[in-house]
């Protein structure tokens, strides 16, 4: 069966960073994209990135561009989220997703999602 | 980016009663491939989100038939036949055919 699963739960000083993992197993790492999706407390889900697994290729949202590094690691199947320049407006669980076939990033994403890393940061 | 607009925000819901949540996007979601790659997720509390219907109308593969999607171009519609204690969370529509992707605010469903 497919899983995405995360690393722990993260709390962090203003200005460090934070590096979160998915690891995916249950269906070819290479075929699919992985999407990074943040949920503030209380608040909705937002788009922040995506990596083609197979080719290493990203992109990301205005908003995390600069500040925010997407990366694979296919020998262990797991793609990587490191964020740098924490603010408290960071505080949020942070999840990955499966996004479509490696055809094309557009697609029917969000199949399956990691269940969810909490990153604090605070003083 | 694609605005994603949902309605309502708040859905009070009698069991057993049937509920609609409405989406609409700025900009229309057929891609290139004449696909609309318009998703609904529903999110319980404290869980991760679980997508229910892809490219507009799809169910996936467990979600049960009392949940459907319709729609096209920029207006789209998850309803749900008669809701049960189960469907309580909330309800987000994501547009999936230009990057950024995009979710609406989330509709709270709740019984009443």
């Amino acid at each position: 069966q497919v899983q995405l699963v995360q690393s722990g739960a993260e709390v962090k000083e203003p200005g460090a960073s934070v590096k979160v993992s998915c690891q995916a197993s249950g269906y070819t790492f290479t075929d699919f994209y992985i999407h990074w999706v943040r949920q503030a407390p209380g608040q909705g889900l937002e788009c922040m990135g995506w990596v083609n697994p197979n080719t290493g290729g990203t992109n990301y949202a205005q908003k995390f561009q600069g500040r925010v590094t997407l990366t694979r690691d296919t020998s262990i199947t797991t793609a990587y989220m490191d964020m740098s320049g924490l603010t408290s407006d960071d505080t949020a669980v942070y999840f990955c997703m499966r996004g479509s076939h490696r055809v094309s990033v557009a697609g029917p994403v969000g199949d399956y999602w990691g269940q969810g890393t909490l990153v604090s940061v605070s003083s | 980016d694609v605005l994603m607009t949902q309605s309502p925000l708040s859905l009070p819901v009698t069991l057993g009663q049937p509920a609609s949540i409405s989406c609409r996007s700025s900009q229309s979601l057929v891609f290139g491939d004449g696909n609309t790659y318009l998703n609904w997720f529903q999110q319980r509390p404290g869980q991760s989100p679980r997508r229910l219907i892809y490219k507009v109308s799809n169910r996936d593969s467990g979600v049960p038939d009392r949940f459907s999607g319709s729609g096209s171009g920029t207006d789209f519609t998850l309803k749900i036949s008669r809701v049960e204690a189960e469907d309580v969370g909330i309800y987000y529509c994501m547009q999936g055919t230009q990057w950024p992707f995009t979710f609406g605010q989330g509709t709270r469903l709740e019984i009443k």
